[in-house]
């Protein structure tokens, strides 16, 4: 069965430095996705960036960015130019041929 | 576009209660997915939902049921309510993809959450 950790249970960072979150997977197929989500207070889940097992780029977008280490099975999200509102609970996420797996989650605080 | 909604916001039960849950898919989605997504920890998936039919079950029990309509809309019921049960309850839509290997965005709705006294 596919596992995801998130070994960061809370995280903090100065308002426009560079955070990094870790996560590593556990699965047995070779085609999959990786996700990394935001849930602010208001709770409603958010997409941030999302990856593919098959690129071997790295995905980003805008200040988000990923370093996937397929081998490794390791997927950490950098966050650059950190703002007040990136303060949110993150989750990693799998998904393969079945459903979908989430980590149990990094709460970002950034601080002015 | 008014995106996933959910229904009700709030929702408070007694053990041994049946409850059902509302879900409407973001314009243009026709699979629903649902999580239990409990205090502190990260969501776990239930089922999914595809041309009316499951498709997709976690490792729930059958407690936990759902029905798909035909405008794509979803019901998630729980039968006979646990004090375990109490969690955040959330539904995604995304647009099936019939490439194999292929996998399109599941976008969230804000959560119906359950306290079951």
């Amino acid at each position: 069965a596919q596992t995801v950790t998130q070994s960061q249970p809370e995280m903090s960072v100065q308002e426009a430095e560079t955070v990094t979150l870790s996560c590593t997977y556990d699965t047995s197929e070779s085609n999959y996705y990786l996700f990394w989500y935001k849930q602010p207070p208001s709770r409603q889940m958010i997409l941030v960036i999302r990856q593919e097992a098959y690129k071997q780029q790295n995905a980003t977008e805008n200040r988000f960015s990923v370093n996937f280490q397929k081998a490794a099975k390791s997927f950490s999200l950098k966050i650059s130019d950190s703002q007040l509102g990136d303060t949110a609970m993150y989750f990693c996420a799998f998904a393969g041929n079945n459903d979908m797996r989430f980590g149990a989650g990094t709460r970002l605080t950034v601080k002015p | 576009d008014a995106g996933v909604t959910q229904s009700p916001t709030h929702l408070i039960k007694t053990r041994g209660q049946q409850v059902t849950l509302r879900c409407s898919p973001k314009s243009g989605h026709d699979t629903v997915s649902w999580y239990q997504q409990a205090l502190g920890q990260g969501p776990q998936f239930i089922f999914q939902y595809y041309e009316e039919e499951e498709r997709q079950r976690g490792n729930f029990p059958d407690r936990f049921s759902g029905h798909q309509f035909p405008n794509y809309s979803s019901e998630l019921n729980v039968n006979a309510l646990l004090l375990g049960d109490s969690a955040l309850y959330l539904c995604a839509s995304s647009l099936e993809v019939r490439l194999a290997g292929a996998y399109n965005e599941q976008f969230f709705g804000p959560g119906t959450r359950l306290t079951v006294l």
